[in-house]
């Protein structure tokens, strides 16, 4: 089946620092690709998407591009602050035939001032 | 603005004992999800529905049924709770695109 990957299950960084969260997909049909935020307490909130292959999302400075061939969507941010700390969960959504969404485990990343 | 609400937000059941999970939106969406977070395995869904009065069974539906009586609700039933039913639940609505999620109801079964 469908399933997604995320390498980094805890990430520590100091404000200011490049964060990159690793996400690789596998999936039998062509599926548009998402991050989610979830902060303590609450429920995931969309963060950006990207729907075809080389497609840029970005939202709030994170960025990630859909990679086809390497069956990736990294997400990204260049300076990192305090308030970014939340989970992270990467995601593959649904594509012709198929009304499911797909979730990694989520990355937990924890900004130190 | 896009409004998924959940209740109870909090619970705490006999195992053996029957518990409903209650979710309403009102985002005239006609997709909607059950997920299950725990530490470790992130969003892991459970039932979901694409239209009223029908379900489908996610990745992991034994001991869970679900029940869509309106497009703009959706229920999560377990029938006789057990230990390890004791987690995070989240109700989910899309049309086409991103997801909207709920507060998430927090169950304990003891």
């Amino acid at each position: 089946g469908d399933s997604v990957t995320q390498t980094e299950g805890q990430v520590a960084l100091s404000e200011e620092d490049f964060l990159t969260i690793h996400c690789n997909y596998s999936a039998s049909g062509y599926p548009a690709l998402f991050w989610y935020v979830q902060y303590p307490g609450e429920g995931p909130q969309f963060l950006f998407r990207a729907s075809r292959d080389k497609e840029k999302g970005s939202s709030r400075g994170f960025e990630a591009t859909y990679n086809k061939e390497t069956t990736s969507f990294h997400l990204q941010k260049a300076s990192v602050q305090e308030s970014d700390s939340a989970v992270y969960y990467c995601a593959l959504g649904p594509y012709t035939g198929n009304y499911k969404y797909v979730f990694g485990a989520g990355t937990r990343l924890k900004v130190i001032a | 603005e896009a409004a998924v609400t959940q209740s109870p937000r909090s619970k705490v059941a006999v195992t053996g004992g029957k518990v409903t999970l209650s979710c309403h939106q009102t985002n005239n969406h006609d997709y909607m999800y059950w997920y299950r977070q725990d530490t470790g395995h992130g969003l892991r869904l459970i039932h979901y529905s694409y239209v009223a009065d029908s379900t489908e069974k996610g990745d992991i539906p034994d001991g869970y049924k679900a029940s869509r009586p309106s497009q703009e609700n959706f229920s999560l039933i377990l029938e006789l709770a057990s230990l390890s039913q004791t987690a995070v639940y989240f109700c989910a609505s899309s049309a086409v695109g991103e997801q909207y999620f709920g507060p998430g109801t927090r169950l304990t079964v003891l």
